[in-house]
């Protein structure tokens, strides 16, 4: 079965400073890979997806994130992160089209 | 557009008493999902549906069901809660099944004691 690591509990980055929020995936084929975002109280909103083709996608909000097969990961980036950027980021990977496993997310912090 | 609402937002429950929560979509998506969070361990497939009449068990089953009737619907049902089910639920559905962005709705907060 497939699995994704987040590593990266909590992150706590400055306003205007960059962002990389990690991703690993386990899986024997290339899996579909999404990366949703969670503001407090609400529910989930995708930020972009990975399918097939070019590695690097881009995201609502400015956000991109780069699949490297060889790695095995899916890794979210922002160049210059904004107060509003705090949430919780999940990873998601899936085989198939009956289901998703989402990791364990990460909290983002800005500080002024 | 509402989108996929949830009901109740928030419940407190009698450990041993059933309950069901509501969810609804208006997008006419084939594919519906429960998913419960918990602190630590993200979001958990709890059962879903590719399209009315069917369903299927996620990664936590047990002590839940569901049903779908129709398109619109898919209440999740605890027969005699337990306190490890206390926990944030979370409706989506999605118009491509697991490979299409999944719309969520507002969560229903669960508390058995």
């Amino acid at each position: 079965a497939q699995s994704v690591t987040q590593p990266d509990i909590h992150i706590t980055v400055s306003e205007g400073a960059s962002l990389e929020l990690r991703c690993n995936y386990s899986y024997g084929a290339t899996p579909y890979l999404f990366w949703y975002v969670q503001s407090p109280g609400q529910g989930l909103q995708l930020l972009l997806k990975y399918f097939s083709g070019d590695t690097l996608v881009q995201g609502i909000k400015g956000f991109e994130a780069e699949f490297k097969r060889s790695q095995s990961s899916f890794n979210l980036r922002k160049p210059s992160v904004h107060w509003s950027d705090a949430a919780e980021y999940f990873c998601a990977v899936g085989v198939g089209n009956e289901k998703l496993t989402f990791g364990t997310g990460t909290r983002l912090t800005i500080i002024p | 557009t509402a989108g996929i609402t949830q009901a109740p937002t928030s419940q407190i429950l009698a450990a041993g008493r059933s309950m069901t929560l509501r969810c609804t979509q208006d997008m006419r998506h084939n594919a519906m999902y429960w998913y419960r969070q918990d602190l630590g361990l993200g979001l958990r497939l709890i059962h879903y549906s590719n399209t009315a009449g069917t369903t299927g068990k996620g990664e936590v089953p047990d002590g839940y069901s569901v049903s779908r009737a129709n398109t619109d619907d898919f209440p999740l049902t605890l027969a005699s809660a337990v306190p490890s089910q206390t926990s944030v639920y979370f409706c989506a559905s999605s118009a491509s099944g697991a490979r299409g962005e999944q719309f969520f709705g507002p969560g229903t907060r669960l508390t058995v004691l």
